[in-house]
């Protein structure tokens, strides 16, 4: 199973909304990301997770929260979101962090957020 | 500051042309380079490259590494128009907690039947 899944596929929301994005991931990979797409932009990273801990957050508006409950499962956590949050968010795993092992990393399907 | 350049930006070929995809980096810490493939959704992993001057290759892809010059490419020959896609190069850099990946702008391929 190299499946990287995420829910919903699609999320639209108010900007007082509260919402949560899921990845989930049964691959044992110990490295999950979460990436913001604009159209026809490349993936900006947001924030990594290493051994369910939060390693890098790449200076990313704190109306966004991310949550790793467990190795399997990421969440990110929205609030207070504007238009200009409205992209593609991208989950990913790699399978360990780590200075000697080399990996490669797994996208999930995104979700396809619109902020109203 | 570290970067990954792409070119061309984008390209239309007609079926069964050879193209050629460029990704030049400056990265500090390299790790490893990847390629991948984006149709509409998310994208599909084509090859990690670690070592210079060793191909990788998979079906009409194929993708090599010159890690003195900083650069990759990638080769795709007798295109179809399933090729048709944005093809994506990052790096991944490393850092005491783990990879850090950069993703350079992408290179938008049309394949005209």
């Amino acid at each position: 199973d190299t499946e990287v899944t995420q829910t919903p596929k699609h999320l639209v929301m108010g900007m007082t909304n509260k919402k949560s994005l899921k990845c989930e991931q049964h691959m044992g990979h110990r490295a999950m990301y979460w990436y913001k797409q604009k159209a026809k932009k490349p993936p900006e990273l947001m924030f990594v997770y290493s051994y369910e801990k939060l390693s890098i957050n790449e200076s990313v508006p704190s109306r966004f929260s991310p949550e790793c409950p467990n190795s399997s499962l990421l969440n990110l956590h929205l609030h207070a979101l504007q238009p200009e949050d409205s992209a593609l968010y991208l989950c990913a795993s790699s399978i360990r962090p780590g200075l000697t092992h080399t990996d490669t990393q797994y996208f999930g399907p995104g979700t396809r957020l619109t902020v109203l | 500051e570290d970067k990954v350049v792409q070119s061309p930006l984008s390209l239309v070929v007609h079926e069964g042309d050879t193209v050629t995809l460029n990704c030049s980096y400056e990265v500090t810490n390299f790790r490893s380079l990847l390629w991948y493939k984006q149709e509409k959704k998310a994208p599909t992993f084509l090859f990690m490259l670690t070592s210079s001057g060793i191909e990788k290759k998979s079906g009409r892809l194929s993708s090599i590494l010159d890690k003195k010059e900083l650069f990759s490419i990638l080769n795709i020959t007798a295109t179809q128009t399933g090729d048709s896609a944005v093809y994506l190069c990052a790096v991944a850099r490393i850092l005491n907690t783990g990879n850090q990946f950069y993703f350079g702008t992408g290179t938008s391929l049309t394949v005209i039947p």
